[in-house]
């Protein structure tokens, strides 16, 4: 079946620390692969996409790299700020023709926490 | 982007009551929406799927006399939590998207409903 997994949390950094959130997935085919954020208190934000493999999925630094062979789509900064922290969550939408086309599935969701 | 909006933001109410939340996509026609229900710390649990004038398709342990969706229009759907109860107190959150093929799903802010 499809599945996403996610690095256990919570990851701690300074500002300006490099990230990376790793997360892998388990479907057929080409799925479409999602990052969303969530802050404290807020709904979910769609961070980046990738819709096929080799994408780069980028938004306000944050890159993602689908990758077929590895099946991951890890998430990366370069130099995180205090305003980064927040909770990454990893979906995938399964890919079209599959019994579950239409529905996001996610991983179990990474508390990120940036201290000054 | 696409905005969804969900209302209310948070409810407190008496158990054995009922309470609907809305969730609407102001600046698109959303085929197909999600109810997913988070708890405390977790992921997202998919509860239902419902597209525009049919019947919600619901996930496996979700009772449908208990959560109501009602898709009324291209805008509209309606979570209705029957008879609620404290252990129903969660975090309820509705994704809309334009179509059902690798579409990215935007999110609604969120209901955190409190039953007491």
């Amino acid at each position: 079946g499809n599945s996403v997994t996610q690095m256990e949390g919570p990851v701690t950094l300074s500002e300006e620390a490099f990230l990376t959130i790793n997360c892998t997935y388990t479907a057929t085919g080409y799925p479409s692969l999602f990052w969303y954020v969530q802050y404290p208190g807020e709904g979910l934000q769609l961070l980046l996409k990738a819709t096929k493999a080799d994408d780069k999925g980028s938004n306000k630094g944050f890159e993602a790299t689908y990758r077929k062979e590895t099946t991951s789509f890890h998430l990366e900064k370069g130099s995180v700020q205090v305003s980064d922290s927040a909770v990454y969550f990893c979906a995938l939408s399964p890919a079209p023709g599959s019994s579950n086309t239409g529905k996001l599935i996610f991983g179990q969701g990474t508390t990120l926490q940036v201290k000054p | 982007g696409a905005v969804v909006s969900q209302h209310p933001s948070r409810v407190i109410c008496k158990s054995g009551t009922s309470v609907k939340i809305e969730c609407r996509s102001l600046d698109f026609q959303a085929t197909t929406m999600f109810w997913y229900r988070q708890f405390p710390k977790q992921s997202l649990m998919l509860m239902a799927t419902s597209n525009e004038g049919s019947k919600a398709t619901y996930e496996q342990g979700v009772e449908k006399d208990k959560f109501l969706i009602n898709h009324a229009s291209l805008t509209l759907s309606t979570l209705t939590v029957t008879s609620a109860h404290p252990e129903d107190s969660s975090f309820y959150i509705c994704s809309a998207r334009r179509g059902r093929v690798n579409t990215e799903a935007f999110f609604g802010q969120g209901t955190r409903l409190t039953v007491v």
